[in-house]
């Protein structure tokens, strides 16, 4: 079993450009979220994707946007690059029942400059 | 969503049991319980879960008192790999929307071991 995978590793863009962050979900999962963590921040919630739709949401703009696959697999987009969105772009991904355990994967490093 | 509040950093040395204390007055009826561990650059990682009194599994203990106000979180004998902040996580497992529920994460416990 892979387990949360995402995809790229590292990436450098520039203010004003766009960025799409991808996600597999462990073998299971149906249920994705994203947070995004600042240097020494803990997680922070952005979305959580659900059946394809988006069903929670954090206190992001709309510059935060997402998107499920029907294999359940995900991706995170971001537009209008501000140098604050410099994080560490985590997934998680869980099933829809009270097991509640979340499993996170690598994280993406976007660095904006 | 209940608060929670852990103490910023602790130290400890290796073979040590240590424990780490959360506070979540306002925890309310559905909430669950839950610590991650994480390390530098990696995503959080599941260490336990609860909701009353005392679960323990391969890795750690988790000690909840009747009132669930606080929970303790004790790993026996720690090694310098479990140098690494520590997340205590309150929340109901299911949203209001039928889905799992988002997790919110505090500043955490940064927890280091030496020799």
């Amino acid at each position: 079993d892979a387990g949360v995978t995402q995809s790229p590793t590292h990436l450098i863009k520039t203010r004003g450009q766009q960025v799409t962050l991808r996600c597999s979900p462990k073998s299971g999962h149906d249920t994705v979220s994203w947070y995004q963590q600042a240097l020494g921040q803990g997680p922070q919630f952005i979305f959580q994707y659900y059946e394809e739709e988006e069903r929670q949401r954090g206190n992001f703009p709309d510059r935060f946007s997402g998107h499920q696959f029907p294999n359940y697999s995900s991706e995170l987009n971001v537009n209008a690059l501000l140098l604050g969105d410099s994080a560490l772009y985590l997934c998680a991904s869980t099933r829809a029942d009270p097991t509640y355990e979340q499993y996170f994967g690598p994280g993406t490093r976007l660095t904006v400059t | 969503l209940a608060k929670t509040t852990q103490p910023i950093s602790m130290d400890s040395y290796e073979g040590q049991e240590v424990n780490i204390t959360c506070s979540h007055n306002n925890i309310a009826t559905n909430d669950y319980i839950t610590w991650y561990q994480q390390f530098p650059s990696q995503g959080p990682r599941f260490i336990i879960q609860g909701y009353k009194t005392k679960v323990t599994n391969e890795v750690a203990s988790l000690f909840i008192p009747a009132d669930r106000k606080s929970s303790t979180l004790s790993l026996p004998r720690v090694s310098l790999s479990d140098t690494a902040v520590y997340y205590c996580l309150v929340g109901d497992p299911i949203s209001v929307s039928g889905t799992a529920s988002k997790l919110t994460f505090g500043t955490g416990t940064r927890l280091q071991v030496t020799l």
